[in-house]
């Protein structure tokens, strides 16, 4: 199956920081997809990028198809930002370790 | 449109029962897939089913299995529960082809004493 290496495992900033987060990929990808894990379990949407950039406020994502990696862009940061960061790829999701990222006041 | 809902939130079973988690799809998506999340072994796919067929497999043991209604709804049973079967289960929908952007509903945490 696909290897996902999502960096860096952890990351604790001061609230109005900007921050980037990475997934590295063993193989092609075609359906990548980034999500937030909410406090009590659920994963939301966050962006389906297999390929560019698309931005969602203060969220950006661009994903480099052709190198197998894609960046998760987090400006501004708030304390509602914490929480766990995953990237998934693959016709059967394979997905990252998860970033955790703790915004603090 | 409604999201994925799953059923049971919550569930508490003992070592040797068994249980049944269900899982309905956003309207018009036909693919359903489950989703294992544990603190040691993190997400993990179990399998997939499309037209009622399973269409992918992850490596898990024939204790678990599941299946997909003619309206898309998805059920997955686990048999013979042990200790370490409890995770937050997940499951997602999507469209129809082999690629497609997955909606994740809110999860089952099934704790097995």
């Amino acid at each position: 199956g696909i290897q996902v290496e999502q960096s860096p495992p952890d990351l604790i900033l001061q609230e109005g920081a900007n921050s980037t987060l990475r997934c590295n990929f063993s193989d092609s990808v075609n359906n990548l997809q980034w999500f937030h894990q909410n406090p009590w379990g659920q994963l939301i949407n966050l962006f389906y990028i297999p390929s560019g950039t698309k931005q969602n406020g203060r969220l950006s994502a661009t994903t480099v198809a052709t190198e197998r990696y894609s960046l998760l862009y987090i400006s501004s940061s708030q304390t509602t930002d914490s929480g766990v960061y995953f990237c998934a790829s693959g016709n059967q999701f394979y997905f990252g370790t998860g970033t955790s990222l703790t915004v603090i006041p | 449109k409604a999201g994925v809902t799953q059923t049971p939130r919550y569930l508490i079973k003992t070592r040797g029962q068994q249980v049944t988690l269900s899982c309905s799809p956003i309207s018009g998506h036909r693919s359903v897939s489950w989703y294992q999340q544990t603190p040691g072994q993190g997400l993990q796919f179990l399998f997939e089913y499309f037209s009622e067929t399973q269409r992918n497999k992850g490596n898990f043991p024939g204790r678990f299995s599941g299946r997909q209604f003619s309206n898309s709804r998805s059920e997955m049973n686990v048999s013979t529960l042990e200790l370490g079967d409890s995770a937050l289960y997940l499951c997602a929908s999507g469209r129809s082809g082999q690629y497609n952007e997955q909606f994740f509903g809110p999860g089952t945490r099934l704790t097995v004493l």
